[in-house]
């Protein structure tokens, strides 16, 4: 069984640029949720796919938006990339929506933009 | 709301010291509580969790228990080693709601 996988590893974009980050859940898994880590601080929540609808979002703008595929895959997205937007990118996977489903974390995508 | 506030780091322990980490928690509900911890260049990796009060989450020698009356979920570990250093992060979820995350302790053993 293979866990949940993130690509690219590293990313480097200039502002105003656009980004699309990847994450492939782990087996048997059809909730995506997407996390921003900034240096030194703990994951913020960006929003959660489920069976292919977003169901819920955190604080962030329309500019970060996604996807998810009927593999249970996922897409983030960022538009008009600002210099904020530096930071470790984590997908998470886990089987369902309850506080009782464990999330599964990928290693993360470091997103830097100069 | 939901949050967590965490021990302010960062720890530095000697090996086969004892490690206490310290997490309470805000929640309108019952949450679900988890240590997750974070190596080097790593993604995040699930330590242990607590579904409910006075549950004991436990792995690798490190323990939490959930104290609804304190809302607390402290890890310790009796005796850490230096391949324990790394930073551990606190984190709640509440209902279908996401995970909430404390700002994470790092944590660094000495031989």
């Amino acid at each position: 069984e293979t866990g949940v996988t993130q690509s690219p590893t590293h990313l480097i974009k200039t502002r105003g640029q656009q980004v699309t980050l990847r994450c492939s859940s782990q087996s048997g898994h059809n909730t995506v949720s997407w996390y921003q880590q900034a240096l030194g601080q703990g994951p913020q929540f960006i929003f959660q796919y489920y069976r292919e609808e977003e169901n819920g979002r955190g604080n962030f703008p329309p500019r970060f938006s996604g996807l998810q595929f009927p593999n249970y895959s996922s897409e983030l997205n960022v538009n008009a990339l600002e210099l904020d937007d530096s930071a470790l990118y984590l997908c998470a996977s886990s089987t369902g929506t309850s506080n009782l489903d464990t999330q599964y974390f990928g290693p993360g995508t470091r997103l830097t933009v100069l | 709301g939901n949050s967590v506030t965490q021990m302010e780091g960062p720890v530095t322990l000697s090996e086969e010291a004892f490690l206490t980490i310290n997490c309470t928690y805000t929640a309108t509900g019952y949450p679900s509580l988890f240590w997750y911890v974070q190596y080097p260049g790593e993604g995040l990796q699930l330590l242990l969790k607590a579904t409910k009060a006075d549950d004991k989450g436990s792995n690798k020698g490190f323990e939490a228990t959930y104290r609804k009356e304190t809302t607390s979920f402290h890890l310790e570990k009796g005796s850490v080693q230096v391949s324990d250093s790394a930073v551990y992060f606190c984190a709640l979820r509440e209902g279908a709601n996401n995970l909430f995350f404390g700002t994470g302790t790092r944590l660094t053993v000495i031989p």
